[in-house]
């Protein structure tokens, strides 16, 4: 079964980097994934497309502050030089055969 | 610039129904796969349904299978979901959202509450 493993919370201070991580289920370690970011009280935003190799493409207009990588089942989002409007949920999302799943998400505070 | 505008949300009570509506406008409707996905309060996202670009194909999640039916009207831009024998689990946000080929989700619309109480 699909799934996307990620921890609940994380912090960081203000001008400092995070990186938050998403896990992909046994058997499924060659996944893409999305990550996307949703600020308080806001719909989502989609950051970018993750693939297995690391190499990724960013949503229109999302700073390279934003960064992801991967190793194995585990796909990260790096995020540089933390600003207040980055204190978010952060969501990663994958595809399989029609349909679509979600991590549980990471609020992310930035202290 | 890409716009999704959700419409259709309100108060229910358990057992009625609702069709939430999408209109999209900024790209080419008809090329992309569109979504639903929904959020209860204070909860994650969890999708919902998807339909192919032309309508042909419709995929939902087995908590609303049977009971929501998703559809498109690519001359009007728009994209519907039929919600039918609605429960109190079903009270959420909801969120359209397109993707390519049914992929990652690249655009998100501002959502439209949808509350099922008595």
């Amino acid at each position: 079964q699909l799934v996307l493993t990620q921890s609940p919370s994380a912090s960081a201070s203000l001008g400092a980097s995070v990186k938050l991580t998403c896990t992909l289920s046994s058997g499924h370690s060659s996944y893409a994934i999305a990550w996307h970011q949703q600020q308080p009280e806001k719909g989502p935003r989609y950051l970018m497309k993750l693939n297995s190799d690391g190499s990724h493409s960013k949503g229109d207009g999302i700073p390279d502050r934003f960064s992801g990588s991967s190793s194995g089942a585990e796909r990260y989002l790096t995020i540089s030089s933390l600003q207040s409007e980055d204190e978010a949920d952060y969501y990663c999302q994958t595809w399989g055969t029609g349909n679509v799943v979600f991590g549980g998400g990471t609020k992310l505070t930035v202290l | 610039e890409v716009q999704l505008v959700e419409s259709g949300g309100g108060l229910v009570q358990p057992g009625g129904s609702l069709r939430l509506s999408c209109a999209a406008s900024g790209f080419t409707f008809s090329s992309y796969w569109m979504h639903w996905v929904r959020q209860a309060p204070g909860k994650g996202l969890v999708w919902v349904s998807r339909i192919n670009s032309d309508g042909s194909s419709t995929s939902y999640a087995d908590s609303v299978k049977g009971r929501f039916t998703i559809s498109r009207d690519n001359a009007k831009n728009t994209l519907y979901l039929q919600m039918n024998s609605l429960r109190a689990e079903d009270t959420a946000v909801y969120y359209c959202a397109s993707s390519a080929l049914g992929s990652y989700l690249d655009y998100w619309g501002q959502g439209t509450l949808v509350t099922v109480s008595s």
